[in-house]
């Protein structure tokens, strides 16, 4: 079945420092959706991406969708303490198959 | 609107019990989807439900089942908990079913099983 694979698994960043996560997969995705889940709280929607190279912005947050749409990446520039949080990348075909995540800590 | 909520947020249930879950999904959302979240497996799915039909299921055991009601309410059960049952059970809404659609997810329901 559709696996979606995410890294790094973690990552620990200075408050001020930019941070990327990517998600992978072996086979095309028709598209891409983005969670953040907070520590102790649930998955929050953040965008989805369905065309080939499409770039989409929400503040300091930049999502891409790869030419190949065989990947992804998030990008937040200048990180804030309120950015902690695992960020899930994940493709809903028939149903929604979440990518492994990446666990985002921010030190003031 | 009010968001999608989960009874009971937190449960203790002995190996061999059983347990229902209940979820209340968005004023007009009419599909609600059920996860399974564990340090060690992620977020996985478990079925998603629309118009009282289970329209998909994830590669669990026959113990999970679920059901939808007419006013779109959802509930889970697990029967014969096994200790490796113990995980953050997540439900999530959306407008529709099998397609890019934005879920919006409950705060959970915490089972432990001892």
């Amino acid at each position: 079945g559709q696996q979606v694979m995410q890294i790094p698994q973690y990552q620990h960043v200075q408050e001020g420092e930019d941070f990327t996560t990517y998600c992978n997969s072996s086979t095309t995705l028709s598209n891409i959706q983005w969670y953040k889940q907070r520590p102790g709280g649930h998955p929050v929607f953040l965008i989805q991406l369905v065309k080939s190279g499409e770039v989409k912005k929400q503040k300091r947050l930049t999502f891409q969708f790869g030419e190949a749409k065989k990947n992804s990446s998030l990008h937040i520039t200048a990180t804030q303490t309120t950015d902690v949080g695992t960020y899930f990348c994940a493709v809903n075909t028939d149903k929604l198959i979440f990518g492994t995540g990446t666990r985002l800590q921010v030190f003031p | 609107k009010a968001g999608v909520t989960q009874t009971p947020r937190y449960l203790i249930k002995t190996r061999g019990q059983q347990v229902t879950l209940s979820c209340s999904p968005i004023s007009g959302h009419r599909s609600v989807s059920w996860y399974q979240q564990t340090p060690g497996q992620g977020l996985q799915f478990l079925f998603e439900y629309f118009s009282e039909t289970q329209r998909n299921k994830g590669n669990f055991p026959g113990r999970f089942s679920g059901r939808q009601f007419s006013n779109s309410r959802s509930e889970m059960n697990v029967s014969t908990l096994e200790l490796g049952d113990s995980a953050l059970y997540l439900c999530a809404s959306s407008l529709w079913w099998g397609g890019p659609y934005e879920q919006y997810f409950g705060p959970g329901t915490r089972l432990t099983v001892t």
